[in-house]
């Protein structure tokens, strides 16, 4: 069955960097592009961009360029979301999920697999 | 950049009755329409995509419906277990701000 783990919670200082991992599992990684989805607490869903797992192409939404890099390890099935110069703004759940058309199908897909989330706290 | 509006932020209906929530695009997105119901300290779960198809294993109460625009998510007789916020989102792009759907 698929899976997606996320890595556990995180507390950071404003200013520092932190980097969430998402392990996807019961599915050939490579096939499905992976999307990230961040929440601010009592807030909607922000669409953040998504990455193309078979060729590591990323795509950023308007408002996250720059300090928001996705990447990839498909040794280990893994996508990763990394965040510098964290501000307080930042404090949030980030999820990453899967589409459900493989990437091969071409065009834009929903996404049926999602992980747990990964809250990322920033505070001094 | 494509702004979906949702409507009514909240729907304060009873179990039994039907459920009406609208989600309107500002320039067509064709039918990459999705459709989310997310639960509180939950991640999102997939209902409807490309505007009309029920994703595996949700109930036939559930249906979407439109296209360009103007979309519409169904819920023909609310369960207690329907009560959660949904989303509509353009799929690789912008999400609606969401529906509160609670108990009257």
């Amino acid at each position: 069955q698929v899976q997606l783990v996320q890595s556990g919670s995180e507390l950071k200082k404003p200013g520092a960097s932190v980097k969430v991992s998402c392990k996807a599992s019961g599915y050939t990684f490579t096939s499905y592009a992976m999307n990230w989805v961040r929440q601010a607490p009592g807030q909607g869903l922000e669409w953040m961009g998504w990455i193309n797992t078979n060729t590591g192409n990323p795509t950023y939404a308007q408002g996250f360029t720059g300090r928001f890099v996705f990447s990839l390890d498909t040794s280990v099935s893994t996508a990763y979301l990394q965040i510098s110069s964290l501000k307080a703004e930042d404090t949030a759940v980030y999820y990453c999920a899967r589409e459900r058309k493989g990437i091969a199908a071409a065009g834009r897909s929903a996404l049926n697999y999602w992980g747990q989330g990964t809250l990322v706290t920033v505070s001094s | 950049e494509i702004v979906l509006t949702q409507s009514p932020a909240t729907l304060s209906l009873s179990p039994g009755e039907r459920a009406t929530l609208s989600c309107r695009a500002s320039q067509s997105v064709s039918s990459y329409l999705a459709w989310y119901q997310q639960k509180p300290g939950q991640a999102p779960r997939l209902l409807i995509y490309d505007a009309s198809n029920r994703a595996t294993g949700i109930p036939a109460r559930f249906s979407g419906s439109g296209s360009g625009t103007d979309f519409t998510l169904t819920i023909s007789s609310l369960e207690p277990e329907d009560f959660a916020v949904y989303y509509c989102q353009q799929s690789r792009n912008t999400f609606g701000q969401g529906t509160k759907l609670e108990i009257k």
